[in-house]
Order: C-alpha cells, then sequence, then structure tokens
C-alpha cells in the first residue's frame, strides 16, 4: 500500500534554532497534511496543501507540496519550548478518499 | 464547543481479556474515524464510520476487532481476546460531511497496553 517516508526521525535542537522535516512517497498524493501531537494528546491539523508547488505559512510554520506530488517539507523558524511534539505528515490515499495515511513521525526536542 | 473524547485515557489488560474503548465525536459529525498508533510506527486507519453505517473496515487487524456506531452517535471499539500486538495507542477522528477533503479532528487517545 500506499506509504509515506518521513525524516528525520527525531530531532535535537536548541531553542531558537530553525527545523527542517520532510516526506516522500512512492505515489502521488493529491493533498498533503502536517499535524502536530502534544504529549497526551491527539493529532492537531498544522497546515493543508492543495496544489503542486503550493507554499503555505502558519506563523512560524511553513510547508510545501512538492512539484513532483510526491514530497512535502515542514520548516519551523525560530523553535519555541511549545513547539516540542510529534510532527506527523499524512494525506487521503487517492483523490476523494476520507481515511488518511500518515508518516511514522518526527519527535521534536528543545534543548532551553 | 467540546472535541472529540475518548475513553478510557488508559486500559491495562492482560492477553485473553476483553477491552471496549469509546469514542465521542464532535456533535454533528457524520464521520467517525479509529486509528491506531503502535509504538514508533505511524498512525494506521482502521475504519470509518458515516452516520451509523461502517463505510471502510479495510484496516481493521482481524476478526477479534469490532466497532459500532448505533445510532450514529459515538462508537464503540471492542478488542476480544485481546493479543500483545493489540498494544498501542487508539485515536478516534470525526469530521463533517463528505466534501473532497473535510479536516479530521482528533481525540486524545486511548493507551491500550496488553500484558
Amino acid at each position: 500500500g500506499q506509504q509515506l517516508n518521513q525524516s528525520p526521525q527525531s530531532m535535537f535542537i536548541q531553542e531558537g534554532e530553525d527545523v527542517s522535516m520532510n516526506c516522500t512517497s512512492s505515489s502521488i498524493f493529491n493533498t498533503w497534511l502536517w499535524y502536530k501531537q502534544d504529549p497526551g494528546e491527539g493529532p492537531v491539523l498544522l497546515i493543508a496543501l492543495y496544489k503542486a508547488g503550493e507554499l503555505t505559512s502558519n506563523g512560524r510554520l511553513t510547508a510545501q507540496f512538492g512539484i513532483t506530488r510526491k514530497d512535502s517539507f515542514l520548516n519551523i523558524s525560530a523553535s519555541i519550548p511549545s513547539d516540542v511534539g510529534i510532527y506527523f505528515c499524512a494525506g487521503p490515499r487517492f483523490q476523494g478518499a476520507q481515511k488518511l495515511v500518515f508518516g511514522q513521525g518526527t519527535r521534536l526536542t528543545i534543548n532551553p | 464547543e467540546a472535541g472529540v473524547t475518548q475513553f478510557p485515557s488508559h486500559s491495562v489488560i492482560e492477553k485473553g481479556q476483553t477491552v471496549t474503548l469509546r469514542c465521542d465525536p464532535i456533535s454533528g459529525h457524520d464521520n467517525l474515524y479509529w486509528y491506531r498508533r503502535v509504538m514508533g510506527k505511524e498512525i494506521k486507519f482502521l475504519l470509518h464510520f458515516v452516520k451509523e453505517s461502517k463505510q471502510d473496515e479495510s484496516g481493521m487487524p482481524n476478526n477479534r476487532f469490532l466497532a459500532e456506531r448505533t445510532g450514529g452517535t459515538y462508537s464503540t471499539l471492542k478488542v476480544q481476546p485481546a493479543e500483545l500486538e493489540d498494544s498501542g495507542v487508539y485515536f478516534c477522528a470525526s469530521s463533517p460531511g463528505l466534501a473532497l477533503y473535510n479536516e479530521q479532528f482528533f481525540g486524545p487517545g486511548t493507551r491500550l497496553t496488553v500484558l
């Protein structure tokens, strides 16, 4: 089945640093989603991308829908302690599908 | 407006026992989904309800898992008998309507540990 490969699996950074993570697939996705899971909570949608090449920002977060439609990137600028958590990429398995396929997650740890 | 709620937050049971997880979706959301994350791996789809009907149960691991959504409101996911590999975090999500894409709102999850 379709798999999303997310990297890196974990990151340990200093507060204030920028963060980059990415997600790749062997199949084309028509929608890319980035979720964040805080400890003890469920995933919360951060950014949704619907068009190849699209670049969308949400505060200090910026995500891009890869031009090949097989990858997506999430950048966090000037990290702060509350950015700690697990970041997941996800997408509907095919156009119009409701169920989501998720990547394995990137665990972000920030040293103050 | 209340978000998606799940009960219990944690459950520790022995192999062979039965556990029932409950999910209350956001009021008015027709779509309800169950997902599971086994430690360190991706979140995997289990099934999708539209109101009280199972739209897609292709992700259900085997017949030890039974999901219901009587009346199209809350849903239960029963595991009987539980096995060690069933351990993980079970997430419920809900979304309104069936547009091209609707944001799914996730609950906090139930952490199931099978000993």
